[in-house]
């Protein structure tokens, strides 16, 4: 059963603050890694896709990949009020033939004002 | 990206009735999926729609409950028969083209069934 793992939480952090969310995955041959940010009401939207080991950014947003440890985080620097949601972490698995992804069931953002 | 829409936005049905939903790309897109997300859950594939032939279904769900078309490359129907309360959730299409493989959604459609 191929699994992508998320803390539900919620991550509460203030305002300006460093916010961390991370990932682990079982499918050692996934080869390409997404963030999805959804709203409460609203359908998800991509925010980050990665697909190389290392750090990949994106404004006040950082994906990072570490393949050998099945392990894919997301920072999101000077946080505000407005990146409260909840970060999907999803995971095209298998090989690089398919478009299908395993959803993480995600870690609800809440920043303090 | 892809402008998506859904029909409808929201709909509140019967018990034992049946709901076509539609989704419509204004680009022609390689893949097209539908998913179901219950309150509070995270997102499940029902099936992968492919164009001029039979849907791929997940583990769990059945073309007699979740028919689905797919007439051409920028749009896809999927029909929930024979509801029940358990039916009631949130189902999304998702689009994707190109080798980045990125997933785009639609708006998605709320349904309730009492």
């Amino acid at each position: 059963q191929k699994e992508v793992e998320q803390n539900s939480g919620p991550l509460s952090v203030p305002e300006g603050a460093i916010a961390s969310l991370n990932c682990t995955y079982s499918d050692r041959v996934s080869q390409s890694f997404f963030w999805y940010r959804q709203y409460s009401g609203k359908s998800p939207e991509l925010i980050m896709s990665i697909y190389s080991n290392g750090d990949k950014e994106d404004g006040r947003f950082t994906a990072q990949l570490n393949k050998a440890s099945q392990y894919v985080s997301l920072l999101i620097r000077d946080s505000q009020p407005s990146d409260s949601a909840t970060y999907l972490c999803a995971v095209n698995e298998g090989t690089s033939g398919t478009y299908k992804y395993i959803f993480g069931t995600g870690t609800r953002l809440k920043v303090l004002a | 990206s892809a402008v998506i829409s859904q029909k409808p936005s929201r709909d509140i049905c019967q018990r034992g009735t049946s709901l076509t939903i539609q989704c419509q790309v204004d680009s022609q897109v390689t893949m097209m999926f539908w998913y179901r997300q219950q309150p509070g859950q995270s997102l499940t594939l029902i099936a992968t729609a492919n164009q001029g032939s039979e849907a791929t279904y997940e583990s769990g769900f059945v073309i007699d409950k979740f028919p689905i078309s797919r007439p051409n490359l920028t749009f896809s129907t999927l029909t929930v028969s024979n509801m029940s309360p358990e039916d009631s959730s949130i189902y999304l299409c998702s689009v994707a083209s190109g080798r980045a493989r990125e997933q785009f959604f639609g708006p998605g459609t709320r349904l309730t069934v009492l």
